[in-house]
């Protein structure tokens, strides 16, 4: 069965810092995985996601993920954090065949400070 | 926006009530999800379905049931309702069954009280 972990559910950083949210999967064989955000009152929002090929990813508003197969691992990451950056973050994962869902992980609340 | 619409905002009820929340998918998308999000268990996949079609189970309780109709939109039926249940409903909705990219709705909130 498939299982995201993500570590620390709360994060917080000073505007221009580093961003890095982690995440830890399980899954029997090749992951999708995603990440989403979540602004307050709002639903999520697709950030970035692996399928194949390129193990990094670019996804919107400067953020990038690596899938570290050997790790299991698929970090997100941020070079210089943004007021605006402050959300609830999930990672994602699915085996992407018919019958199989799409599991999310707990979340992450990134804060950002000036 | 992401063109998914979820409807009603916000419902409040009482236990041991029955309620439905109603969503339209994007259009031309075949596919919705339902979705739980609570402080304590998180986002928990609920139910998925394709083309009017149920595709995928996750943790629904039996108490709870869903449908797709043949214009598309879908219902989350909720009832004998505990205070447990109260929690934000999302839908969500994808082109395909597969999971290459979902559109949230802004959520349902159900208070039980």
């Amino acid at each position: 069965a498939q299982s995201v972990t993500q570590l620390g559910s709360h994060v917080s950083v000073s505007e221009g810092a580093l961003v890095l949210l982690r995440c830890n999967y399980s899954s029997s064989v090749p992951p999708y995985l995603f990440w989403y955000v979540q602004y307050p009152n709002q639903g999520l929002q697709l950030l970035l996601k692996y399928t194949t090929g390129a193990t990094l990813v670019k996804g919107i508003n400067g953020f990038e993920a690596e899938f570290k197969k050997s790790e299991t691992s698929f970090h997100l990451t941020k070079p210089s954090a943004h007021m605006s950056d402050a959300a609830e973050y999930f990672c994602a994962v699915s085996e992407n065949q018919a019958g199989t869902a799409l599991i999310f992980g707990k979340g992450t609340t990134l804060s950002v400070s000036s | 926006d992401s063109g998914v619409t979820q409807t009603p905002k916000h419902l409040i009820t009482a236990t041991g009530q029955r309620v439905t929340l109603r969503c339209s998918p994007r259009s031309g998308d075949l596919s919705v999800y339902w979705y739980q999000q609570s402080l304590d268990q998180g986002l928990q996949f609920l139910i998925q379905y394709y083309n009017g079609e149920e595709r995928a189970k996750g943790n629904i309780l039996e108490r709870f049931s869903a449908q797709q109709f043949p214009d598309l939109h879908s219902e989350l039926n909720l009832s004998s309702l505990e205070l447990g249940d109260s929690a934000l409903y999302f839908c969500a909705s994808s082109a395909s069954g597969g999971y290459e990219k979902l559109f949230f709705g802004s959520g349902t909130q159900l208070s039980v009280l």
